[in-house]
């Protein structure tokens, strides 16, 4: 009964290769979000969904492209991985506004060769 | 440009004492204010949070201080617990606004030694 779960936990891949990571959330909410925490530990808020209409896009490169097929799936594909896009990426949802309390996924650690 | 600035990357304290730990903001337009806690391994988990109406919250052992005119807050944990050693993140955000979002700080690593 994991309330956010993601797909991988951990994700090893070469440069120039296009992955995906999968979330899903069973509480109900309807805003999800995708995090990247980098190698400085900063936790920056990349993309948030709210009822499957993109609230959030930060200044992230367009190789990365969020799909939400519905508000309990909010997944993240990226293109032509670049070794700089090693990190953890977590996903994480909430009810109503992002200042609510967020409930977190485990992470995908992605790690770029 | 870090919004959320956790200076002390660690801490270390005693089993049964008290635990302080400190966040500064340099956004005024910030209204609220949340404490995650984060195991390694696992995603961080919401553990107590203040509206910048008032100056503090507290949560059993945890308590929330909020210095609006100093732009500084601070975690407060009593008494210390082993359990309580993980990562904790500061995070600042605004109620109003179409673009609400968390802003985090990068952490501070609690060891709570036996």
């Amino acid at each position: 009964d994991t309330a956010v779960s993601q797909t991988p936990k951990y994700l090893v891949t070469q440069m120039g290769n296009d992955k995906s990571i999968k979330c899903e959330q069973n509480l109900g909410h309807d805003t999800m979000y995708w995090y990247k925490q980098d190698s400085k530990k900063f936790l920056k808020i990349m993309f948030s969904y709210n009822n499957k209409e993109l609230i959030i896009n930060e200044t992230v490169p367009n190789r990365f492209s969020p799909k939400s097929p519905d508000k309990a799936h909010l997944n993240l594909h990226i293109n032509s991985l670049e070794l700089g896009d090693s990190a953890v990426y977590f996903c994480a949802s909430s009810l109503g506004q992002p200042w609510k309390t967020q409930y977190f996924g485990p992470g995908t650690r992605l790690l770029v060769l | 440009d870090q919004q959320v600035k956790q200076n002390s990357p660690s801490l270390s304290v005693q089993e049964g004492r008290i635990s302080i730990l400190n966040c500064d903001y340099t956004n005024s337009m910030f209204d609220y204010f949340l404490w995650y806690k984060k195991y390694p391994a696992e995603g961080p988990t919401f553990l107590i949070s203040i509206s910048s109406i008032k100056d503090k919250n507290e949560d059993g052992r945890f308590t929330v201080f909020l210095n609006k005119s100093a732009k500084h807050l601070s975690l407060h944990i009593v008494p210390s617990q082993p359990g309580d050693s993980a990562v904790y993140f500061c995070a600042a955000s605004l109620i109003t606004g179409a673009n609400s979002k968390l802003t985090f700080g990068k952490g501070i690593t609690l060891s709570v030694r036996p």
